[in-house]
């Protein structure tokens, strides 16, 4: 069964230090998310991305946070200068949501990577 | 969006069903009903959804009330496995089927 992938799996920085995280959506998946679970705290929205622009931010994604698709594949989460709170479990999400077929607005998620800011 | 509660914890004897409440009382005519789980701190794991009719698949059945204010999560044969958080969230095409995840009900499937 496909699956998305992230990597890194974890991922130690210094405050001030650019980071960026990586996901491999399944394959032929059209919509692409982002969230983040701080320790014992909610999973919530960072951002969706559809045909190479974003959809939908949440006011927790500011200037610090990007996100591209560089290659067709890879779809990445870029913080340019990490803090502290940035610590989090960060998960991808992928559907296909193709409008034409039914069933198809079921995100996926990856296993997630764990931020750790020193 | 609509919100739903859930009760904060369960436990439930490994081999019997659990049975999972929420409630959706705001929820409108398109907005369809997802159940998702999360053990430890992986990924979040779709389990099933469901707009009007209730639905099983491998995992679990999802029974939704006729006026679609609540519904039920079932597993029908817990086990250690299932021990997880378990969130149900509402969502439509009009918010992209973003998800808002709450506290979910965090069930303890016991030996």
């Amino acid at each position: 069964e496909p699956e998305v992938t992230q990597t890194p799996s974890h991922q130690v920085t210094q405050m001030g230090q650019e980071v960026i995280l990586r996901c491999v959506p399944i394959s032929n998946h059209l919509y692409f998310y982002w969230y983040r679970q701080i320790l014992g705290q909610k999973v919530e929205f960072l951002v969706s991305f559809y045909n190479n622009e974003i959809s939908e931010k949440s006011e927790i994604f500011d200037d610090q946070f990007s996100v591209e698709r560089p290659d067709g594949s890879n779809f990445t989460l870029k913080i340019r200068s990490t803090k502290l709170e940035d610590s989090a479990m960060y998960f991808c999400a992928t559907k296909l949501g193709d409008r034409f077929l039914p069933n198809t607005d079921t995100q996926y998620f990856g296993p997630g990577t764990r931020l750790t800011v020193l | 969006d609509a919100k739903t509660t859930q009760p904060p914890s369960m436990d439930c004897a490994e081999g019997r069903a659990a049975n999972l409440p929420c409630n959706h009382s705001t929820i409108s005519g398109n907005e369809y009903v997802y159940w998702y789980r999360q053990i430890h701190s992986q990924g979040p794991q779709y389990i099933i959804h469901g707009l009007k009719n209730n639905e099983t698949n491998e995992m679990a059945s999802l029974i939704i009330t006729e006026d679609r204010k609540s519904s039920t999560l079932i597993l029908p044969h817990a086990t250690l496995r299932d021990t997880a958080v378990y969130y149900c969230i509402v969502t439509s095409l009009l918010n992209d089927y973003k998800l808002s995840f709450g506290a979910g009900t965090t069930v303890t499937v016991r030996a």
